[in-house]
Parts: structure tokens; C-alpha cells; sequence
């Protein structure tokens, strides 16, 4: 069964700690996307890959990193600089531009201890 | 930089009653996508618009895009209870890979 699987589901970080969100797709989809939402907002986008080895920052992406090693894979960690990261975080994939819909994972939810 | 707005930020229907929610960019868009997230859920692909002043139908809902290309709405007839979520619209200027996504619209409807 195709899709985008986000992990872990729920996730807690402590003050000065890097952690990172996984995000895997089997779509054969060249770019992915991580985005925030925080209460009653929309998303933001923090970092999209249009391919492998390759990387864009969005409109928010100081205090988070990506790496796109594999088609499958995009983590995102979140650093110990973003200093308000309590929020849901989504990986998004799509088979490239012009008016691809994108497929979204379940999700991370993201708290400070 | 670009923005998308929608409106109303929050919806209350009774269970028949029609909604409509607004989406408005500063900017032309290429193409405008729309997007159902249940409560607790994550953001579901319904439709997308491409064409200045094209209107798609899916069932009770109706999409529009404006003949100007920088707005497009959303109606949903008679609504139900299965139709409680919040409706998002992104944009997308330049057929890249970066959509804008508006603030969307929360719809609760009454049984």
C-alpha cells in the first residue's frame, strides 16, 4: 500500500536537544516537503526537495536542517536554535511541479519537556 | 512576500445549511489546489484549478477560480456532518514546487 510514513507519531524535547522527525515515501516521488502547522493556523513551509541531494529552504526554515540522501527518505531535524518548536510538524511528497497534488503523512507533533 | 488569505477564519452551520469560504493571493497564481484536513487528521487533496474563471464540481462541492487568477472559493451545498474539517486553498505562482497555503477556514456543522 503506497504512501508517506511520518515517525514518530508523538515526540518531546528537551531544552538544547537536536531531534529528528523521519519521513519515508514509497510513491517513486521526485520532491517532498516538511511544513509546520501550529493551533488554528496553516502550514508553513520549512525546507522541499525538488530531488536527491538536493534542497530549498521555505519561509521558515532557520533552526530546522534536511538531508536528502535517498529518493525515499527526507528527515528533518529540528535544532536546538529553533527556540518555539512546539508544533505539528507534516512531510509532504508530490511527483514534481506543475499541479501535482501532495500526499501527506499523519504527521509528528512536536512538545518541549 | 506572497500571501493567501481566507476567509471566514471560523464557520458554524447548521446540518443543510450551505458554506462558502474565500481564498485571496497578492498574487497571480499559476494554479490553485484545495485541501480537507479532519480534526486531528492531516491535509487531504480534493481539487485543483488551473484555468482563469474554471469552475469544477465534485458532488455538494463547488470550485471557482477567479478570471483574474488571484482568488477562488469553495461551496459546499446542504452540508453534513461528514463536512466538519478545515478547507485550505494553495497557490502556486510560477508552476514550481512551492505552494503558499492560505489560513484556511474552520467549518463546524450542527447537527
Amino acid at each position: 500500500d503506497g504512501g508517506i510514513t511520518q515517525s514518530p507519531k508523538y515526540l518531546f524535547r528537551k531544552e538544547g536537544q537536536n531531534v529528528t522527525l523521519s519521513c519515508e515515501q514509497n510513491l517513486n516521488h521526485d520532491a517532498m516537503y516538511w511544513y509546520r502547522q501550529d493551533p488554528g493556523q496553516g502550514l508553513r513551509l520549512i525546507y522541499y526537495s525538488q530531488i536527491v541531494n538536493d534542497f530549498q529552504k521555505g519561509d521558515i526554515a532557520e533552526g530546522y536542517s534536511v538531508s536528502r540522501e535517498k529518493k525515499e527518505s527526507f528527515p528533518l531535524t529540528v535544532t536546538s536554535a529553533q527556540k518555539n518548536p512546539t508544533a505539528f510538524y507534516l512531510c509532504a511528497s508530490n511527483s514534481g511541479p506543475n499541479n501535482q497534488p501532495q500526499h501527506f503523512g499523519d504527521g509528528t507533533r512536536l512538545s518541549i519537556l | 512576500g506572497q500571501q493567501v488569505m481566507q476567509i471566514p477564519q471560523y464557520q458554524h452551520v447548521q446540518e443543510g445549511e450551505d458554506f462558502t469560504t474565500y481564498c485571496n493571493s497578492s498574487t497571480t497564481l499559476s494554479n490553485i489546489q484545495w485541501y480537507k484536513q479532519r480534526p486531528g487528521g492531516h491535509p487531504v487533496f480534493l481539487i485543483q484549478l488551473v484555468k482563469s474563471g474554471e469552475v469544477k464540481k465534485q458532488k455538494r462541492l463547488t470550485f471557482q477560480f477567479g478570471e483574474a487568477k488571484k482568488n477562488s472559493s469553495l461551496h459546499i451545498t446542504a452540508t453534513q456532518t461528514t463536512d466538519v474539517g478545515t478547507y485550505f486553498c494553495a497557490g502556486d505562482t510560477s508552476g514550481t514546487y512551492k505552494y503558499i497555503f492560505g489560513t484556511g477556514t474552520r467549518l463546524k456543522v450542527l447537527a
